[in-house]
C-alpha cells in the first residue's frame, strides 16, 4: 500500500496568515493527490483534486501543487472558518490512503 | 439538492454482523462510483473500500483490515449503496461515511466529492 505522509500534524496560525501544509508519497502517484478539510463533528469537504485543481465552490484562497512524491496544500490569508483539519488522499491506486491529517488552529 | 443519508449503525458484540445503508439523491447514482470511509473515536480517515458502477464493470476494492470481512454492494434501483460488515472487531469501532464520485473528472482521479453525515458504529461487548 501507499504510504501517506503529512507535515506538520498541528499547527498554530492567526487570521491573515499564509499556512503550508505538506503531503509526501511513499512511491510516484503522478498527480492522483486530493485535499480535504474537515471541522470537528462533520463530514470532510473536498478542496483540491488532481494535486491542484479547486473543487468548485472552493475560496481562491486555497491552492495545492506538486507532481510525484511531494505535494503542497496552501492557504492564503487564513479566514476563522479554516481552523479544521486537512487530510491528503493518494487516488493513484486502492487502497486509497489518507494522511494523518494536518490540525489547524488559532493561535 | 446532491444528498447521501446513512443509516444503520448501533452497538454490535464482537463476532456480529451489522449492514449499513446510505441512500443518494439529487444526481445519477448509477453512474457513480461509491465509497466507504471510516474515522475511529479521535482518529483519522481510513478508506475502507469502493464500488465502482456496472458501466465502468461494477468492481470492489477493500482496504487489508476489512477485506474477507467487510462486503460493499449497490442497487441502482433503489439509488442505494450498502456495507455488509461481519465479523466485526472493536477495532471496526468508528463513524461510517459514505462518499460518491461522479461526474466525469471525479471519477478519473477518483475525488469524493459528496459525503454523507456519517453513521456510528459501536463494537463492544
Amino acid at each position: 500500500d501507499i504510504q501517506m505522509t503529512q507535515s506538520p500534524s498541528s499547527l498554530s496560525a492567526s487570521v491573515g496568515d499564509r499556512v503550508t501544509i505538506t503531503c509526501r508519497a511513499s512511491q510516484r502517484i503522478s498527480s492522483y493527490l486530493n485535499w480535504y478539510q474537515q471541522k470537528a463533528g462533520k463530514a470532510p469537504n473536498p478542496l483540491i483534486y488532481a494535486a491542484s485543481s479547486l473543487q468548485s465552490g472552493v475560496p481562491s484562497r486555497f491552492s495545492g501543487s506538486g507532481s510525484g512524491t511531494d505535494f503542497t496544500l496552501t492557504i492564503n490569508s487564513l479566514q476563522p472558518e479554516d481552523f479544521a483539519t486537512y487530510y491528503c488522499q493518494q487516488s493513484y491506486t486502492t487502497p486509497g490512503t489518507f494522511g494523518q491529517g494536518t490540525k489547524v488552529e488559532i493561535k | 439538492e446532491v444528498q447521501l443519508v446513512e443509516s444503520g449503525g448501533g452497538l454490535v458484540k464482537p463476532g456480529g454482523s451489522l449492514r449499513l445503508s446510505c441512500a443518494a439523491s439529487g444526481f445519477t447514482f448509477s453512474n457513480a462510483w461509491m465509497s466507504w470511509v471510516r474515522q475511529a473515536p479521535g482518529k483519522g480517515l481510513e478508506w475502507v473500500g469502493r464500488i465502482k458502477s456496472k458501466t465502468d464493470d461494477g468492481t470492489t476494492d477493500y482496504a487489508a483490515p476489512v477485506r474477507g470481512r467487510f462486503t460493499i454492494s449497490r442497487d441502482d434501483s433503489k439509488n442505494t449503496l450498502y456495507l455488509q460488515m461481519n465479523s466485526l472487531k472493536t477495532e471496526d469501532t468508528a463513524v461510517y461515511y459514505c462518499a460518491s464520485s461522479s461526474g466525469w473528472s471525479s471519477v478519473y482521479y477518483y475525488v469524493m466529492d459528496v459525503w454523507g453525515q456519517g453513521t456510528t458504529v459501536t463494537v463492544s461487548s
